[in-house]
C-alpha cells in the first residue's frame, strides 16, 4: 500500500519561501510508473492543482504559480519537494502531495494522497 | 484553463436518498473527468475516473456518467459514510482543474 507523508514548517513569514517535502513509502518513485503531484486547498475552499514531477525531473506547473514554484525529486530518499517563493497570506493553505497515475496524459488521476499539512503565512 | 462548475454547492439529504451532483466543464473534455470525496480534516479520496469507472473498493452505490461538458455523480442510496464534500476534476488538458466542490449534508 502506497503512503505519502508531507513534512515541513507550518509557519512561513511573508516574502519568504515555503518548503515542503513528501516522503513516499510502499512504492518507488524511480519505478517511473507514476507522476508525483502537489495540490493545495485554501481554508474552507476547493482544491487547486499546483504541479507534478516525474522521476526523471520533468515537471509541469500550473501557469498561475509557475513563476514562484519549483518541484524537485530525490530518488535516493524516495522524496519529492515543493518550493513556493515570495509567499503572501494568500498562500496560506493545506498542502497535499499525491500520486498521479499518468501525469500529462488524459488518463491521469490522483489515486493516493498524503494527509495534508497546513502552512500559514504570517509574520 | 478549463473551468469546472459543480452544482449544487451544498445539498441536504437523508439516509437512503438517491443523490445526484452535477459537474459542467467550460469546454468539451470527452470523458476525462474524475471524482473525489473529501471528509472534514482529511485528504481527498479518489472515487471515479474516466467519468464512469469506479476505483477499486468504491461501493457500487456510487456511479458516474456524462461526456463532453456535462457530468453527474450519483449515489443511489445514501449511507452515513457518504456525507462529505465531492469534487470533480478534469484530466483533458493541462493545467488540471477542479470544481469548487459540493458539500453533502445530513437532512
Amino acid at each position: 500500500q502506497v503512503q505519502l507523508q508531507e513534512s515541513g514548517p507550518g509557519l512561513v513569514k511573508p516574502s519568504q519561501t515555503l518548503s515542503l517535502t513528501c516522503t513516499v513509502s510502499g512504492g518507488s518513485i524511480s519505478s517511473g510508473a507514476y507522476y508525483w503531484s502537489w495540490i493545495r486547498q485554501h481554508p474552507g475552499k476547493g482544491l487547486e492543482w499546483i504541479g507534478y514531477i516525474y522521476y526523471s525531473g520533468s515537471t509541469y506547473y500550473t501557469p498561475s504559480l509557475k513563476s514562484r514554484v519549483t518541484i524537485s525529486v530525490d530518488t535516493s530518499k524516495n522524496q519529492f519537494s515543493l518550493k513556493l517563493s515570495s509567499v503572501t497570506a494568500a498562500d496560506t493553505a493545506v498542502y497535499y502531495c499525491a500520486r498521479d497515475r499518468a501525469g500529462y496524459t488524459q488518463d491521469s488521476y490522483l489515486d493516493y494522497w498524503g494527509q495534508g499539512t497546513l502552512v500559514t503565512v504570517s509574520s | 484553463d478549463i473551468q469546472m462548475t459543480q452544482s449544487p454547492s451544498s445539498l441536504s439529504a437523508s439516509l437512503g436518498d438517491r443523490v445526484t451532483i452535477t459537474c459542467r466543464a467550460s469546454q468539451s473534455i470527452s470523458t476525462y473527468l474524475n471524482w473525489y470525496q473529501q471528509k472534514p480534516g482529511k485528504a481527498p479520496k479518489f472515487l471515479i475516473y474516466a467519468a464512469s469507472r469506479l476505483q477499486s473498493e468504491v461501493p457500487s452505490r456510487f456511479s458516474g456518467s456524462g461526456s463532453g461538458t456535462d457530468f453527474t455523480l450519483t449515489i443511489s442510496s445514501l449511507q452515513p459514510d457518504d456525507f462529505a464534500s465531492y469534487y470533480c476534476q478534469q484530466s483533458f488538458t493541462m493545467p488540471r482543474t477542479f470544481g469548487q466542490g459540493t458539500k453533502l449534508e445530513i437532512k
